[in-house]
This record gives structure tokens, sequence and C-alpha cells, in this order.
């Protein structure tokens, strides 16, 4: 079964700071992998899906990497904002079968 | 459109109680999933449609039913709930078993079991 770990757990950050999530995973063999941003209380938003082919994608000021034979991801967050704040969580799909980190509790202060 | 509505936002039910969840989408996608996340946890997988067709099933307790009427609705019945089962469901969909395929998800239903 797919194990997903996302290091750091937390944390915390003065504004303008470049920043860098982790995430890993146990099976190689995915589809893809997607980081969320979720608000308190609020549903998922989707921020990149990177296809197990493709090393990165970059959107804004986000880029993800995949190195899928380590079972490794990284979202990069440039220039952080206070509106950054948020869990960021990483999801691996085979299949349809997609399965979730614990997610990394950011934020960024003013 | 990349919008998956789910309804109700909030819902308190007493156990014994009948309710149901309700998701919709309209972006052509034939997966549909749904999701129990607790609170400060990940979402944790209960069930997927492919199809129409139950396609996985985490053991989730029968007293959650599980229902695709169409290619746009998915449906969760809920009965005879525990107080623990008390956390924020979420309905997501894609397309299917595909890399490109992106995973939209709802804003998600608060229930509490009173």
């Amino acid at each position: 079964k797919q194990e997903v770990t996302q290091i750091p757990a937390a944390l915390s950050v003065p504004e303008g700071e470049n920043l860098v999530l982790n995430c890993s995973f146990t099976d190689s063999a995915i589809y893809n992998l997607q980081w969320f941003r979720q608000d308190p209380g609020k549903g998922l938003t989707s921020l990149l899906l990177i296809q197990s082919s493709q090393r990165e994608q970059t959107s804004g000021r986000l880029n993800a990497s995949l190195d899928k034979s380590s079972g490794r991801s990284t979202l990069y967050i440039a220039a952080s904002q206070p509106g950054d704040s948020a869990t960021y969580l990483c999801a691996v799909r085979k299949i349809n079968d997609m399965r979730f980190g614990a997610g990394t509790r950011l934020t960024v202060k003013p | 459109d990349t919008e998956v509505t789910q309804t109700p936002k909030h819902l308190v039910m007493g156990m014994t109680n009948k309710k149901s969840l309700k998701c919709e989408q309209h972006m052509g996608h034939r997966a549909m999933y749904w999701y129990k996340q607790k609170a400060k946890k990940p979402p944790e997988l209960m069930f997927v449609y492919s199809y129409e067709k139950l396609s996985i099933n985490e053991s989730v307790p029968s007293r959650f039913s599980p229902e695709c009427p169409n290619s746009s609705l998915l449906n969760l019945h809920l009965h005879a709930l525990q107080p623990e089962d008390s956390a924020l469901y979420l309905c997501a969909s894609s397309h299917l078993g595909q890399g490109v395929a992106e995973a939209f998800f709802g804003q998600g239903t608060r229930l509490t079991v009173v």
C-alpha cells in the first residue's frame, strides 16, 4: 500500500522568503502527483499536477519537481506572502487510487 | 468549469437519522471519489466510482452507503452514524486513470453526529 510522507509538518517563515516543501512516497509506480492547498475547514484547491513522465511543473511563484525513481517531490514557493498561509498536501495517484500525505502547515508572517 | 459542488455545506444529525450527502460535477469526469477528513489529518479515501461502478471500497462501515446514479452525480447515504463519524466529507472527480488526469475537489460537507 502506498505510503506518502510530507516534511516538515509545519513551517513558519517571514514574508518574502523562498521555501521548499517535501513529499516522499514508497511505491514509484504512479500515474501522477498533485499538489493541493487547503485553507482551514475548506476543500482542496489544486495547485500543480506532475505526470509520471515529467520532471517539473511551474505555475506563477510555484514550482514542483518529481523524481519518480527515488519517490520524491518538492514544492518550491518563491517570495512567500501572508496569503500563502495554508496547509499544503501532496497526493500520488495510481490508476484511480489517490493517496495523500499528512500535509505541511505553512504560516507566512508579515 | 472546474467546479465540484457538494451539498449541504453543513449537516448535524442524530445517531438514528438517515441523511444523504450530494456531489455534482459537469466536467465529463468518469471517476468520482469520497474522502473523509478529520481535523488536522489528511483526507482518507473511502470510495471510488469508475464509469458509475464502485471500483474501490476502503473497508468502510456499512452505515456509509455510496451511490452513483449517473456520470455527474455521487451520493453518500448515511444511517445510524456514530459521533466519531463527525468529519469533513470531501468529494472529488477526475478523468479516468491517466497521467494527465487532474483531480478536483468540492468544498466539503461538515458533518456533526450528535
